[in-house]
Parts: structure tokens; C-alpha cells; sequence
């Protein structure tokens, strides 16, 4: 069965510290891969996604990722975290071959940023 | 900018008792889902739904949990008889095309029951 994990529970930074979450899946197909992140009180929100292409994706609020295909991997950086990066984010997959689209997540990453 | 929107953020019910968790998707899609997040765990698919009927269910959707949409904007999750393990938080989600584009999530329905 698919899966998707996410290597952090609970991420705490300075501002200002650079960012990486991890995430590796396990399918031996084609992905698709996002990143949805879930600021306090508020709903999922896509941070960047990757369909094809370049594997170096850049998404919203200075977010990147980079897939590595041999890796199974999509992780999540960025250079520069804010305070108003708090939020919980998760690594999400879906598979090509469903046709439902539905998404597969990993159990999330707790980021607090302190001032 | 459009949004799916769910209703009621916050539901406490009894255990036994029948919940109705409603969504509207925005307008223009085509692909609906259901997913439930159990404090403290991943977020995990429930259902999708196309073309007015379920396309994809997972072994936590069985015969206790249905959906319905009963007219052009709502999507429904009903749970018949809800147990302690159905307190969750739910998430509605909706998508133009399945799978090519990304699935835009509603804010949650909070369910707890007693």
C-alpha cells in the first residue's frame, strides 16, 4: 500500500534559521506530490506541488521543494523561516494510476518559530 | 478567491446518534472527497465522489458513513450511528480534475461525540 512519511513531528527554530521537512513515499509509480501546510484555526492551504518537469518546485511565501526521484523523496526548504511560519505541515501524495485523485498524507510536521 | 466551505465548524453529539457534516465545494469542480483527521494522527482519505456517484472509498468509509450530493452546490457526510472512535476532525475537499490539480480543502467540521 502507499504511504507517505514525514521525518519531523515537531520542528523549533529561530527566525531566521533555514527550514527542511522531510518526506519520502513509498510507490513504485508515478506521483504526484504536494505540500499543504495549516496555519492555527485555519484550513489546509497548498504550499507548492509537483506534477512534472522541473524537480525543483517553488511554491508560496518563499517555500520550495525538490523531488528526487531515486529518493522517493519531496522535501520541503526554505532559507529563511517568520514567525508567522508557525503552522502544521504535511507532505501529501497522489497516484497516478488512481483515478480518484485522492490523496495519501504522511502524519504531518509541527513548525514553531519562535521571535 | 473561491473556497470550500464547511458547516458546522464545531459538532458534539451523542454517541448512537446520526451526524450530518455539509460542504460546499466550489462551483466549478467536479471531484469531491471526504477525508478525517483523529487528534493526533494523519489526515486520512474517507471517500471521493464523481458524477453523482462514490469513484474511490477506503475501509474506514463502511456502511455506517455515506455521502450524498443532494442538490448542485452540496456534498454531505453522513454517519448513521456514531461511535466514540468517530470523534475527528473532518475536511471536505473539492478539485476541477482528479488528480492533475490540486484538491482546495474546507476548514473542517470538529466532531466530537460523547
Amino acid at each position: 500500500a502507499q504511504s507517505v512519511s514525514q521525518h519531523n513531528h515537531h520542528v523549533i527554530l529561530s527566525e531566521a534559521a533555514s527550514l527542511e521537512l522531510g518526506c519520502n513515499y513509498s510507490y513504485g509509480g508515478t506521483v504526484n506530490l504536494f505540500w499543504y501546510v495549516q496555519y492555527p484555526g485555519q484550513h489546509l492551504q497548498l504550499l507548492l506541488k509537483y506534477f512534472s518537469g522541473d524537480p525543483l518546485v517553488k511554491g508560496i511565501k518563499g517555500f520550495e521543494a525538490e523531488f528526487i526521484k531515486s529518493k522517493f523523496s519531496f522535501n520541503l526548504r526554505k532559507p529563511s523561516v517568520q514567525w508567522s511560519d508557525t503552522a502544521e505541515y504535511f507532505c501529501a501524495v497522489s497516484t497516478r494510476s488512481s483515478n480518484t485523485g485522492k490523496l495519501i498524507f504522511g502524519q504531518g510536521t509541527t513548525l514553531q518559530v519562535k521571535p | 478567491e473561491p473556497e470550500v466551505t464547511q458547516t458546522p465548524s464545531h459538532q458534539v453529539t451523542q454517541m448512537g446518534q446520526e451526524v450530518i457534516l455539509r460542504c460546499v465545494p466550489i462551483s466549478n469542480h467536479l471531484y469531491f472527497y471526504w477525508y478525517r483527521q483523529i487528534l493526533g494522527q494523519k489526515v486520512e482519505f474517507l471517500v471521493s465522489f464523481y458524477n453523482n456517484e462514490i469513484s474511490e472509498k477506503s475501509e474506514i468509509f463502511d456502511d455506517q458513513f455515506s455521502v450524498e450530493r443532494p442538490d448542485g452546490s452540496n456534498f454531505t457526510l453522513k454517519i448513521r450511528s456514531t461511535k466514540l472512535e468517530d470523534s475527528a476532525m473532518y475536511f471536505c475537499a473539492s478539485s476541477e480534475v482528479s488528480g492533475a490539480t490540486e484538491a482546495f480543502f474546507g476548514q473542517g467540521t470538529r466532531l466530537t461525540v460523547v
